[in-house]
Protein backbone atom coordinates (compact mmCIF):
# COMPACT_ATOMS: atom_id res chain seq x y z
CA UNK A 1 0.00 0.00 0.00
CA UNK A 2 1.06 3.48 -0.31
CA UNK A 3 3.15 4.92 2.54
CA UNK A 4 2.87 7.94 4.46
CA UNK A 5 5.73 9.48 6.61
CA UNK A 6 5.12 13.09 8.52
CA UNK A 7 7.77 15.14 10.08
CA UNK A 8 8.86 15.71 12.08
CA UNK A 9 6.86 13.65 14.94
CA UNK A 10 6.99 16.41 17.68
CA UNK A 11 7.29 19.86 17.89
CA UNK A 12 7.52 22.61 20.28
CA UNK A 13 6.84 26.36 19.91
CA UNK A 14 6.60 29.11 21.71
CA UNK A 15 3.54 30.68 20.70
CA UNK A 16 3.63 33.76 17.75
CA UNK A 17 6.53 31.36 15.83
CA UNK A 18 5.92 30.12 12.71
CA UNK A 19 6.18 26.60 11.78
CA UNK A 20 6.77 23.89 8.61
CA UNK A 21 5.02 20.21 8.66
CA UNK A 22 5.67 17.76 6.15
CA UNK A 23 3.97 14.98 4.60
CA UNK A 24 5.87 12.81 2.15
CA UNK A 25 3.69 10.25 0.33
CA UNK A 26 4.93 7.25 -1.42
CA UNK A 27 2.68 7.03 -4.91
CA UNK A 28 0.54 9.10 -6.77
CA UNK A 29 -2.68 10.47 -4.80
CA UNK A 30 -6.53 11.93 -5.70
CA UNK A 31 -7.22 12.98 -2.62
CA UNK A 32 -4.74 14.64 0.12
CA UNK A 33 -6.12 16.17 3.30
CA UNK A 34 -4.84 18.01 6.63
CA UNK A 35 -6.30 17.59 9.87
CA UNK A 36 -5.70 18.72 13.30
CA UNK A 37 -6.57 16.25 16.17
CA UNK A 38 -7.65 18.19 18.94
CA UNK A 39 -6.64 17.59 22.49
CA UNK A 40 -10.39 16.65 22.73
CA UNK A 41 -9.70 13.91 20.25
CA UNK A 42 -12.14 15.80 17.49
CA UNK A 43 -10.60 15.95 14.06
CA UNK A 44 -11.11 18.98 12.28
CA UNK A 45 -10.77 19.25 8.32
CA UNK A 46 -7.67 21.67 7.33
CA UNK A 47 -7.27 21.55 3.67
CA UNK A 48 -8.46 19.33 0.66
CA UNK A 49 -5.10 19.48 -1.22
CA UNK A 50 -4.43 17.15 -4.09
CA UNK A 51 -1.83 19.59 -5.66
CA UNK A 52 -1.63 23.44 -5.58
CA UNK A 53 -1.70 25.93 -3.03
CA UNK A 54 -4.65 26.93 -0.74
CA UNK A 55 -4.58 29.32 2.32
CA UNK A 56 -7.03 29.97 5.50
CA UNK A 57 -6.61 32.52 7.72
CA UNK A 58 -3.10 31.72 9.05
CA UNK A 59 -2.72 28.28 7.85
CA UNK A 60 -1.41 27.31 4.42
CA UNK A 61 -0.47 23.99 2.41
CA UNK A 62 0.84 23.39 -0.90
CA UNK A 63 0.69 20.28 -2.67
CA UNK A 64 3.63 19.31 -5.08
CA UNK A 65 2.03 16.12 -6.57
CA UNK A 66 4.99 15.40 -8.67
CA UNK A 67 7.07 15.01 -5.80
CA UNK A 68 4.62 13.63 -3.50
CA UNK A 69 4.93 15.92 -0.58
CA UNK A 70 2.77 18.12 1.25
CA UNK A 71 3.86 21.09 3.44
CA UNK A 72 1.11 22.59 6.22
CA UNK A 73 2.55 26.56 7.44
CA UNK A 74 1.25 27.78 10.55
CA UNK A 75 2.23 31.23 11.33
CA UNK A 76 1.84 33.15 14.67
CA UNK A 77 1.28 30.08 16.66
CA UNK A 78 -1.36 30.65 19.11
CA UNK A 79 -1.62 27.80 21.97
CA UNK A 80 -4.89 26.78 20.51
CA UNK A 81 -2.83 24.99 17.44
CA UNK A 82 -1.93 22.57 19.84
CA UNK A 83 -2.34 18.61 18.74
CA UNK A 84 -1.85 16.28 16.59
CA UNK A 85 -1.47 17.10 12.68
CA UNK A 86 -2.73 14.35 10.31
CA UNK A 87 -1.76 13.87 6.34
CA UNK A 88 -3.98 11.69 5.02
CA UNK A 89 -4.19 10.48 1.05
CA UNK A 90 -6.11 8.32 -1.23
CA UNK A 91 -4.18 6.02 -3.30
CA UNK A 92 -4.47 6.90 -7.07
CA UNK A 93 -5.88 3.58 -9.32
CA UNK A 94 -8.51 1.54 -9.58
CA UNK A 95 -9.66 -0.27 -6.08
CA UNK A 96 -8.55 2.69 -3.72
CA UNK A 97 -12.44 4.11 -3.34
CA UNK A 98 -11.27 6.79 -2.02
CA UNK A 99 -10.22 5.35 1.46
CA UNK A 100 -7.39 7.77 3.13
CA UNK A 101 -4.38 6.24 4.55
CA UNK A 102 -3.04 8.25 7.44
CA UNK A 103 0.85 9.41 8.33
CA UNK A 104 1.59 8.84 12.38
CA UNK A 105 1.00 12.48 12.91
CA UNK A 106 3.18 15.79 13.98
CA UNK A 107 2.40 16.65 18.22
CA UNK A 108 2.17 20.06 17.94
CA UNK A 109 2.55 21.90 21.63
CA UNK A 110 2.37 25.38 21.45
CA UNK A 111 3.61 27.49 25.11
CA UNK A 112 1.89 30.74 25.68
CA UNK B 1 -26.19 21.92 7.59
CA UNK B 2 -25.31 19.70 10.08
CA UNK B 3 -21.55 18.01 10.32
CA UNK B 4 -21.64 14.19 10.53
CA UNK B 5 -22.96 12.86 14.02
CA UNK B 6 -21.52 10.18 15.78
CA UNK B 7 -23.54 8.31 18.59
CA UNK B 8 -22.98 7.69 21.72
CA UNK B 9 -19.73 9.39 22.33
CA UNK B 10 -18.35 7.24 25.06
CA UNK B 11 -19.44 3.66 25.05
CA UNK B 12 -18.20 1.48 28.15
CA UNK B 13 -18.75 -2.66 27.77
CA UNK B 14 -17.55 -5.47 29.43
CA UNK B 15 -16.18 -8.19 27.55
CA UNK B 16 -18.28 -10.49 25.73
CA UNK B 17 -20.95 -8.01 25.19
CA UNK B 18 -22.01 -6.37 21.77
CA UNK B 19 -21.23 -2.53 21.05
CA UNK B 20 -23.12 -0.97 18.06
CA UNK B 21 -21.78 2.61 17.16
CA UNK B 22 -24.26 4.57 15.02
CA UNK B 23 -23.03 7.43 12.03
CA UNK B 24 -25.25 9.78 10.29
CA UNK B 25 -23.33 11.23 7.50
CA UNK B 26 -23.88 14.95 6.17
CA UNK B 27 -27.04 15.66 4.77
CA UNK B 28 -26.52 15.08 0.74
CA UNK B 29 -23.37 12.73 1.56
CA UNK B 30 -23.91 9.05 0.47
CA UNK B 31 -20.18 7.45 0.66
CA UNK B 32 -19.26 6.44 4.35
CA UNK B 33 -16.18 5.62 5.77
CA UNK B 34 -15.37 4.25 9.27
CA UNK B 35 -11.91 4.19 10.42
CA UNK B 36 -10.04 3.03 14.07
CA UNK B 37 -7.73 4.91 16.30
CA UNK B 38 -6.12 2.37 18.64
CA UNK B 39 -3.92 3.90 21.45
CA UNK B 40 -0.93 4.97 19.94
CA UNK B 41 -1.55 4.40 16.83
CA UNK B 42 -3.00 6.54 13.62
CA UNK B 43 -6.14 6.31 11.86
CA UNK B 44 -6.72 2.97 9.93
CA UNK B 45 -9.07 2.66 7.50
CA UNK B 46 -11.94 0.00 8.22
CA UNK B 47 -14.74 -0.29 5.97
CA UNK B 48 -16.62 1.65 2.81
CA UNK B 49 -19.90 1.68 2.25
CA UNK B 50 -22.53 3.19 0.41
CA UNK B 51 -26.24 3.39 0.34
CA UNK B 52 -27.29 -0.62 0.95
CA UNK B 53 -23.87 -1.69 -0.29
CA UNK B 54 -20.45 -2.70 1.48
CA UNK B 55 -17.95 -1.15 -1.21
CA UNK B 56 -14.58 -1.89 0.64
CA UNK B 57 -14.38 -3.91 3.91
CA UNK B 58 -10.67 -4.44 3.34
CA UNK B 59 -9.84 -3.28 6.69
CA UNK B 60 -12.21 -4.79 8.85
CA UNK B 61 -10.91 -7.16 11.23
CA UNK B 62 -12.69 -10.92 10.26
CA UNK B 63 -14.36 -11.61 12.83
CA UNK B 64 -16.71 -10.30 14.93
CA UNK B 65 -16.80 -7.16 13.22
CA UNK B 66 -19.49 -5.82 10.61
CA UNK B 67 -21.11 -2.85 9.17
CA UNK B 68 -24.74 -1.95 7.32
CA UNK B 69 -25.90 1.31 5.55
CA UNK B 70 -29.15 1.04 5.35
CA UNK B 71 -31.41 2.58 2.86
CA UNK B 72 -33.06 4.59 5.88
CA UNK B 73 -31.32 5.77 9.13
CA UNK B 74 -27.33 5.71 9.76
CA UNK B 75 -25.08 3.36 9.42
CA UNK B 76 -23.92 1.28 11.97
CA UNK B 77 -20.72 -0.66 12.86
CA UNK B 78 -21.28 -3.64 15.04
CA UNK B 79 -18.95 -5.27 17.49
CA UNK B 80 -19.50 -8.97 18.92
CA UNK B 81 -18.02 -10.05 21.67
CA UNK B 82 -15.87 -7.24 22.52
CA UNK B 83 -12.79 -7.47 23.41
CA UNK B 84 -10.06 -5.16 25.87
CA UNK B 85 -7.69 -5.22 22.39
CA UNK B 86 -11.30 -3.22 20.99
CA UNK B 87 -10.67 -0.01 23.01
CA UNK B 88 -10.43 2.06 20.87
CA UNK B 89 -11.71 5.61 19.20
CA UNK B 90 -14.13 4.76 15.92
CA UNK B 91 -14.38 7.59 13.65
CA UNK B 92 -17.03 7.80 10.52
CA UNK B 93 -16.17 9.72 7.66
CA UNK B 94 -18.88 10.77 5.19
CA UNK B 95 -18.31 12.42 1.23
CA UNK B 96 -20.67 13.07 -1.66
CA UNK B 97 -17.86 11.29 -4.01
CA UNK B 98 -15.06 8.48 -3.82
CA UNK B 99 -12.49 11.14 -4.42
CA UNK B 100 -13.57 13.48 -2.90
CA UNK B 101 -12.99 15.89 0.75
CA UNK B 102 -14.16 13.78 3.93
CA UNK B 103 -15.49 15.22 6.59
CA UNK B 104 -15.24 13.48 10.10
CA UNK B 105 -17.55 13.35 12.81
CA UNK B 106 -16.61 13.28 16.64
CA UNK B 107 -15.79 9.48 17.04
CA UNK B 108 -16.90 7.16 19.30
CA UNK B 109 -15.04 6.61 22.29
CA UNK B 110 -15.10 2.76 22.96
CA UNK B 111 -13.92 1.38 26.27
CA UNK B 112 -13.88 -2.70 26.91
CA UNK B 113 -13.29 -3.41 30.99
Amino acid sequence: GIQVEQSPPDLILQEGANSTLRCNFSDSVNNLQWFHQNPWGQLINLFYIPSGTKQNGRLSATTVATERYSLLYISSSQTTDSGVYFCAVDKAGGTSYGKLTFGQGTILTVHP
Amino acid sequence: NAGVMQNPRHLVRRRGQEARLRCSPMKGHSHVYWYRQLPEEGLKFMVYLQKENIIDESGMPKERFSAEFPKEGPSILRIQQVVRGDSAAYFCASSPGQKETQYFGPGTRLLVL
